[in-house]
């Protein structure tokens, strides 16, 4: 498997501009998990997923952010319209849980920043 | 949220043992630690997880205190690829089988030559 792939790797925006980050799991893991990350703030969980559904949102910031799975190989994360707070490293995970392992596996990140 | 705490920085020779100190004193009886580790410019990886046995692995062990209330990572030969922050977490468990990893700050693990 080529582990978790997110797109794009690298994006620079205006402020107000709209951004979506995309995330495809690694097959056959049914949680996806979407992280920010930086330097005052280390890294957040946002939300997450199990089977598509999102279980916690609790740590998307504001309205501004949304995140989709419309199914088990794709997920999105938007935001709109986007601030220069937002500048960030934003990573996608995701893991299959048993009841002998409930690794995460992590993406490369896609790395955000709004002027 | 349980809570681990972790030195800020620790630093290393190569080839040489290296334990990484976390506490947790306010873990609950179902609450697993969990080690992932960063590298620069990566995504976090994992690197161990135990509940209250010792645990090994290719990459690491995991010394857990007999009360729990604290665990050691040791990597038994320390590389310079090791170079990384590392993180201690306690899974918390939502519900059911749904759970999430809260990262704290970690600690930075510099490897010198």
């Amino acid at each position: 498997d080529a582990g978790v792939i997110q797109s794009p790797r690298h994006e620079v925006t205006e402020m107000g501009q709209e951004v979506t980050l995309r995330c495809k799991p690694i097959s056959g893991h049914d949680y996806l998990f979407w992280y920010r990350q930086t330097m005052m703030r280390g890294l957040e969980l946002l939300i997450y997923f199990n089977n598509n559904v999102p279980i916690d949102d609790s740590g998307m910031p504001e309205d501004r952010f949304s995140a989709k799975m419309p199914n088990a190989s794709f997920s999105t994360l938007k935001i709109q319209p986007s601030e220069p707070r937002d500048s960030a490293v934003y990573f996608c995970a995701s893991s299959y849980v048993s009841l002998v392992s409930e690794t995460q596996y992590f993406g490369p990140g896609t790395r955000l920043l709004v002027l | 949220d349980a809570k681990t705490t972790q030195p800020n920085s620790m630093e290393s020779n190569e080839e040489e043992p290296v334990h990484l100190p976390c506490n947790h004193s306010t873990i609950s009886g179902t609450d697993y630690i969990h080690w992932y580790r960063q590298l620069p410019s990566q995504g976090p990886e994992y690197v161990i997880h135990g509940l209250t046995s010792n645990v090994n692995n290719r990459m690491a062990s995991l010394a857990i205190a007999e009360d729990r209330k604290s665990s050691t990572l040791i990597l038994h030969r320390a590389t310079l690829r090791d170079a990384a922050v590392y993180y201690c977490i306690l899974r918390d468990v939502i519900g059911g089988s749904n759970y999430k990893l809260t990262f704290g700050k970690g600690t930075l693990l510099t490897v010198n030559p």
